[in-house]
């Protein structure tokens, strides 16, 4: 049972241009979503968060959107640059656990 | 500061044989959680251990184990290895438990290959 799922395994899109990455998810009582940047023989770094209680969350050329109604949420990277090649992971927790919920990964490529 | 940091890097086992990993967190971490990647599966929660105990558990076969000692410092032995074993064991290591994963910072991992 996938309740954080990333059905995109990878994506490729050209320098400059805006990278979507697409994440839903099934368990309503998740209430704080994340998302992990990986770079190959490297652990995961946390790149961005968001808080259930908003809709939007900006951190430079990255910007994480909620939409607690479809269960779903999306990393927009603008724009992006070639060492933004990564698999990135999305994951998600509630305060009151002590888990935390990663998809499969969307695998980016950055094209110069 | 140092990282997280986990030995071996690489390991080749063969199945039914068992294996432990070590993970070392960053000084003043009291938290230590396991992770297992694989592709298309992502990163799948084991465990989580907080002053030597074990605080939360993922959906994982009772051959996975661990502990944590008193200095913070954490193993994960798997028994019986299966090749579906095969992955990228990753450890996270945050202050506290539960405090929200942006506070988890991940070591490079260990690449168990079972053969």
């Amino acid at each position: 049972d996938q309740q954080v799922k990333q059905n995109s395994p990878s994506l490729s899109v050209q320098e400059g241009r805006i990278s979507i990455l697409n994440c839903d998810y099934t368990n309503s009582m998740f209430d704080y979503f994340l998302w992990y940047k990986k770079y190959p023989a490297e652990g995961p770094t946390f790149l961005i968060s968001i808080s259930s209680i908003k809709d939007k969350n900006e951190d430079g050329r990255f910007t994480v959107f909620l939409n607690k109604s479809a269960k779903h949420l999306s990393l927009h990277i603008v724009p992006s640059q070639p060492g933004d090649s990564a698999v990135y992971f999305c994951a998600a927790s509630d305060t009151g656990g002590f888990k935390t919920i990663f998809g499969a990964g969307t695998r980016l490529f950055v094209k110069a | 500061k140092a990282g997280v940091t986990q030995t071996p890097r690489y390991l080749i086992k063969t199945r039914g044989q068992q294996v432990t990993l070590s993970c070392s967190p960053i000084s003043g971490h009291r938290s230590v959680s396991w992770y297992q990647q694989t592709p298309g599966q992502g990163l799948q929660f084991l465990f989580e251990y907080f002053s030597e105990t074990q605080r939360n558990k993922g959906n994982f076969p009772g051959r996975f184990s661990g502990r944590q000692f008193s200095n913070s410092r954490s193993e994960m032995n798997v028994s019986t290895l299966e090749l579906g074993d095969s992955a990228l064991y990753l450890c996270a290591s945050s202050k506290m438990p539960g405090q929200g994963a942006d506070t988890q910072y991940f070591g490079p991992g260990t690449r168990l290959t079972v053969l």
